[in-house]
């Protein structure tokens, strides 16, 4: 049963440190997107990658955010320094070439910046 | 302007009745359309999705969604809601005109009464 994974499922930091979050995307999957999900915004798009190549990272903050593919199967998510109001539970999926409209999701980061 | 809404932020209905899920979108294309259950804890499952042909489609546990067109719905239906379903509902559009970019509506969230 391939899945998404993601590391750590939990973090808390306080603020000003960097944070690493990390996504390994379903294999042979080529589209890979970074979410945030909060209470008040629901799920907002950070970044997405096809290919390994970044095709929209218009949703995330560039100041302090940066979203990476090191190989086919990693997908990083950096933030720093990290603030209180990143606090958020942040989400990668990947999709398939084969059908490039579906979305399986990871199980999420939960992220706490004190 | 690409939306999503779900104007029901929270519905209770008995176990074994009937649900409907309402979602209304705004897309200036021809509509991708998804809908996705998220599980305490848990990332995003797709449970069905719609790209054209039969307007009604059928999805996983027993989830149906119909499209239609002229009112720019489509609403979530499973004819007998089982306590294990109690979880939160997110409807998604996306499409051609936005390559793989999602906008997904706010959530309701379904609790199911024994």
């Amino acid at each position: 049963d391939a899945r998404v994974t993601q590391t750590p499922r939990h973090k808390v930091t306080e603020m000003g440190q960097e944070v690493t979050m990390r996504c390994q995307p379903i294999l042979g999957h080529n589209t890979v997107f970074w979410y945030r999900q909060t209470m008040m915004q629901g799920l907002e798009l950070l970044a997405y990658f096809r290919n390994r190549a970044p095709l929209d990272d218009s949703g995330m903050p560039k100041d302090r955010f940066s979203a990476e593919m090191p190989d086919a199967t990693l997908a990083t998510l950096k933030i720093q320094p990290s603030e209180p109001r990143d606090s958020a539970v942040y989400f990668c999926a990947s999709g398939p070439a084969t059908s490039i409209y579906e979305q399986y999701f990871g199980p999420g980061t939960r992220l706490t910046v004190t | 302007a690409q939306s999503v809404t779900q104007p029901d932020i929270h519905i209770t209905v008995s176990e074994g009745a009937s649900l409907e899920l309402r979602c209304n979108y705004s897309y200036g294309a021809t509509p991708y359309l998804f809908w996705y259950v998220q599980s305490p804890g848990q990332g995003l499952q797709l449970l069905l999705k719609y790209f054209s042909g039969d307007t009604l489609v059928q999805g996983i546990k027993g989830f149906e969604a119909e499209f239609k067109r002229s009112q720019s719905s489509f609403n979530l239906r499973k004819p007998s809601v089982h306590w294990s379903d109690a979880a939160e509902y997110f409807c998604a559009v996306g499409g051609e005109k936005n390559f793989n970019k999602f906008y997904f509506g706010s959530g309701t969230k379904l609790n199911v009464k024994p």
